[in-house]
């Protein structure tokens, strides 16, 4: 079972470039999740989704954008990107969190903005 | 607020020394609780889950956690520290919302 597919695993950009980090999950999970990870401060939620057409902000989305057209693809876009972006990006699917189901997590993308 | 803290950032134990990994919840309701390890370049991978079946759970690895509702705590414990367990540990925690809330993480070392 391949789980959460995150591409590019690496990526280099030029600060006001834009890209899209795409996650696509083959479990038919409902709920798909982007985190950010900074060293020594945990993930942070960026923006998630309940389901198709459904998406939410998380703790910190400003500069992101997602969209939730199919329930494999939860792709994550960054329009102009800033150094503050640099960082380890996870995106993560769960059935339901209304209970003791876990996520499952992306080996995620590593991006620095120069 | 609803919160999860880890004490220590760092921890480093001996080759077959006791693990112990602290883990705080802040919350009126006891939520549901994870621990997750993370090796280096890699995601996050389930080490256990709080299931409110049994206090104390056994996950992958020989580590284990206990849940005890007085204290609002949910450490992880592994009883003899292997090399191959050198990672960073998290706790989450689900306060019954669709969001976990995770802790800021404990990168454990072992000393040969």
């Amino acid at each position: 079972n391949a789980g959460v597919t995150q591409t590019p695993k690496f990526r280099i950009l030029k600060i006001g470039q834009s890209m899209t980090l795409q996650c696509t999950q083959d479990m038919n999970h409902n709920y798909m999740y982007w985190y950010r990870q900074d060293p020594g401060m945990g993930l942070k939620l960026i923006y998630y989704s309940v389901g198709a057409g459904i998406t939410d902000k998380g703790e910190v989305p400003n500069g992101y954008n997602v969209s939730r057209s199919t329930t494999e693809d939860f792709p994550l876009r960054l329009e102009l990107a800033a150094p503050s972006q640099t960082s380890v990006y996870f995106c993560a699917s769960t059935h339901t969190l209304r209970s003791n189901q876990p996520q499952h997590f992306g080996d995620g993308t590593r991006l620095s903005i120069l | 607020a609803q919160s999860v803290t880890q004490l220590g950032s760092h921890v480093s134990v001996s080759e077959g020394a006791l693990v112990l990994l602290r883990c705080n919840y802040s919350s009126s309701v006891p939520p549901y609780l994870f621990w997750y390890v993370q090796y280096p370049n890699q995601g996050l991978q389930l080490l256990l889950k709080y299931t409110s079946a049994a206090t104390l759970v056994k996950g992958i690895n020989g580590f284990e956690a206990e849940f005890k509702k007085s204290e609002t705590s949910f450490h992880l414990t592994k009883p003899s520290a292997h090399m191959s367990d050198a990672a960073e540990y998290f706790c989450a925690a689900n306060f019954g919302n669709e969001k976990l809330t995770f802790g800021t993480g404990t990168r454990l070392t072992i000393i040969p």
